[in-house]
């Protein structure tokens, strides 16, 4: 079935240090994917998504691209702040339309 | 516009009673989703409601159940609750599964 792997947490960066959460992902087809973002204490929020092959999604300085041949969905930052502190989690539509999601990698960001 | 809400924000609850957490959907939004997030153990996929009828379930007893009202809001009931049913419940609402928006969630607390 449908499936997603995401890096194991956590992971601790200085602020404006450079981000990246590796996921990679199992899928019958070409799914569209998404990146989360559960803060402490809160839900989830889309943070971004891409559609098809090759799109790049992007929002709040947060990156991932779409790579077909590598079926990959890593998520990037060029220059963190203490207020990205939070869980990610990548996460694609299964077979049945719910949302298969990666085990999360938790993000802390110090001064 | 009004993004997914639920209802309580914190439940505590004492071994075998029943829990009920409600959701609102985004406006327009015919789908609604739960899923269950216990400490340390990720996004467990719970229910999926879609016009007013259950379309799938996750592997879950039977002690969880719900149901979706005309307007699309929906109810997760939880019976004869046991200590590990302590967690995060979170809804989310979609429409035609192209996007799923998250509520702020649901803590339940069993004694």
């Amino acid at each position: 079935g449908d499936s997603v792997t995401q890096m194991e947490g956590p992971v601790t960066l200085s602020e404006e240090a450079f981000l990246t959460i590796n996921c990679t992902y199992t899928a019958t087809g070409y799914p569209s994917l998404f990146w989360y973002v559960q803060y402490p204490g809160e839900g989830l929020q889309l943070l971004l998504k891409a559609t098809k092959a090759d799109d790049k999604g992007s929002n709040k300085g947060f990156e991932a691209t779409y790579r077909k041949e590598t079926t990959s969905f890593h998520l990037e930052k060029g220059s963190v702040q203490v207020s990205d502190s939070a869980v990610y989690f990548c996460a694609l539509p299964g077979s049945a339309r719910q949302l298969t999601f990666g085990s999360g990698t938790q993000l802390t960001v110090l001064p | 516009e009004a993004g997914v809400t639920q209802s309580p924000t914190h439940l505590i609850k004492t071994r075998g009673q029943q829990a009920t957490l409600r959701c609102s959907p985004i406006s327009g939004h015919t789908s609604v989703y739960w899923y269950q997030q216990a400490l340390g153990l990720g996004l467990q996929f719970l229910l999926w409601y879609d016009e007013g009828e259950e379309r799938n379930r996750g592997n879950f007893p039977p002690r969880f159940s719900g149901r979706q009202f005309p307007n699309y809001s929906s109810e997760l009931n939880v019976n004869a609750l046991e200590l590990e049913d302590s967690a995060l419940y979170l809804c989310a609402s979609s429409l035609a599964g192209s996007v799923w928006y998250f509520g702020p969630g649901t803590r339940l607390t069993v004694t």
